[in-house]
């Protein structure tokens, strides 16, 4: 069956610029993860989904971050105001329920130059 | 708050040896402890999982992984390397089974 599916694979953007990444879960997953994995680095939570709803974003960084998962499905991670710091690959995890497996997508590798 | 610790940036075994790859944590709760694999150019994969049950834990490709409570430490291990074993694998801890907190990773190599 189909994977999580992250698009774009690439983006490139420059300083400033406004940015949307977007994740497709595994469908019937109730749960949905964003990841940041700066260079030589492991993994980092942003923000986790159940359904609907944020139940935890403590690991956005700062107000130019969003996500959003308006139906429960598709969910769309939100960069304002790009910084060349935000240059990272952004992974999107399901998983059926919290306490499952979290499968992973390839992720989106975003640049900011 | 939890952490954890790879300890090795870089691993390398011939063909056939056994691999270990070391992992400290940190956690104020009984943790949940993972280990993934992730290969060039593919999402991570979960090895296996430590939720409280047995200590030993059994994972995929022949993989295992000790939880030791009294070092704080899960680490991963192999009887016998195959090429096809080399890739970065993180280590990883969760104080449930959602946010997880990822190692900074070990680079496996394999030479023949």
């Amino acid at each position: 069956g189909a994977g999580v599916s992250q698009t774009p694979s690439n983006k490139v953007t420059e300083k400033g610029k406004y940015v949307e990444l977007r994740c497709d879960p595994i469908s019937g997953h109730t749960a949905l993860y964003w990841y940041r994995q700066s260079l030589g680095q492991g993994p980092e939570f942003l923000i986790y989904f159940q359904g609907t709803g944020a139940a935890d974003d403590s690991g956005l960084p700062n107000d130019r971050f969003f996500a959003v998962r308006p139906e429960g499905s598709v969910s769309t991670l939100k960069i304002q105001r790009t910084e060349r710091g935000d240059s990272a690959v952004y992974l999107c995890a399901s998983s059926l329920t919290r306490e499952d497996e979290q499968f992973f997508g390839p992720g989106t590798r975003l640049t900011v130059l | 708050a939890q952490s954890v610790t790879q300890l090795g940036s870089h691993v390398s075994v011939s063909e056939g040896a056994l691999v270990l790859l070391r992992c400290n944590y940190s956690s104020s709760v009984p943790p949940y402890l993972f280990w993934y694999v992730q290969y060039p150019n593919q999402g991570l994969q979960l090895l296996l999982k430590y939720t409280s049950a047995a200590t030993l834990v059994k994972g995929i490709n022949g993989f295992e992984a000790e939880f030791k409570k009294s070092e704080t430490s899960f680490h991963l291990t192999k009887p016998s390397a195959h090429m096809s074993d080399a890739a970065e694998y993180f280590c990883a801890v969760s104080s449930n089974t959602d946010k997880l907190i990822f190692g900074t990773g070990t680079r496996l190599q394999v030479f023949p």
